[in-house]
């Protein structure tokens, strides 16, 4: 059965970073397409970063430069590194898999960016 | 990349049909095989209930169906239940491994 767990998600001040982890159990991280999808509270959802099996990264406009996503195929855990925070990133932060679609999806872990 | 565009809310009776509506552009919707749809349940993780546009995962009931025409993709519900009541988000590939996801809609059961 595939899992993923999301942790690392908190208060932050603007300009500060953050790292977010996605521990996954039941398949091999670096053998799927992975993604990190936000949601703001009450809003819609939002992609943020892909990362290709391959290695290759990918980010939407609002968070390159900014954001970098990685994996650890040791411990089978997925990243996303957060630098410059502002409170347009505050969001749950959901890790996924991309497969059939976004097809596996985490519990989230929110990320709130406040002074 | 902007939004792609979904009604704010849709209602019907049970057992009715409903249909939402996800409109985008030449660029994203128009242009891919890949769309696909997530019901979230209010503070629960979203769930892909269709992908590759019609494509029904295992588990789905299969009163849930995809299509698209142009650059307009549609989730429709047939026999609309009460636990069909959520919000639902369409989502698009745009090409290099980048996606859009639709402004949500939100399904009442009467």
């Amino acid at each position: 059965e595939v899992q993923l767990v999301e942790s690392g998600g908190g208060l932050i001040q603007p300009g500060g970073s953050l790292r977010l982890s996605c521990a996954a159990s039941g398949f091999t991280v670096s053998r799927r397409h992975m993604a990190w999808v936000r949601q703001a509270p009450g809003k819609g959802l939002d992609w943020v970063s892909f990362l290709h099996s391959d290695s290759s990264t990918y980010y939407a406009d609002s968070v390159k430069g900014r954001f970098t996503i990685s994996r650890d195929s040791s411990i089978n855990t997925l990243y996303l590194q957060m630098n410059s925070l502002g409170a347009e990133d505050t969001a749950v932060y959901y890790c996924v898999t991309s497969a059939g679609g976004f097809d596996s999806w985490g519990q989230g872990t929110l990320v709130t960016v406040s002074s | 990349q902007s939004a792609l565009t979904q009604p704010r809310s849709v209602s019907g009776s049970p057992g009715q049909s409903v249909t939402i509506s996800c409109t985008g552009t030449s660029s994203d919707v128009g242009d891919t095989y890949y769309v696909s749809w997530y019901q979230q349940y209010p503070g629960k993780a979203p769930r892909v209930m269709i992908y590759d546009v019609h494509q029904r995962p295992s588990g789905v009931p299969d009163r849930f169906s995809g299509s698209k025409s142009g650059n307009t993709a549609s989730l429709t519900i047939s026999g609309l239940q009460a636990e069909d009541e959520a919000d639902y988000f369409c989502c698009s590939y745009v090409g290099t491994y980048t996606f859009v996801f639709g402004t949500g809609t939100t399904v009442s059961v009467l």
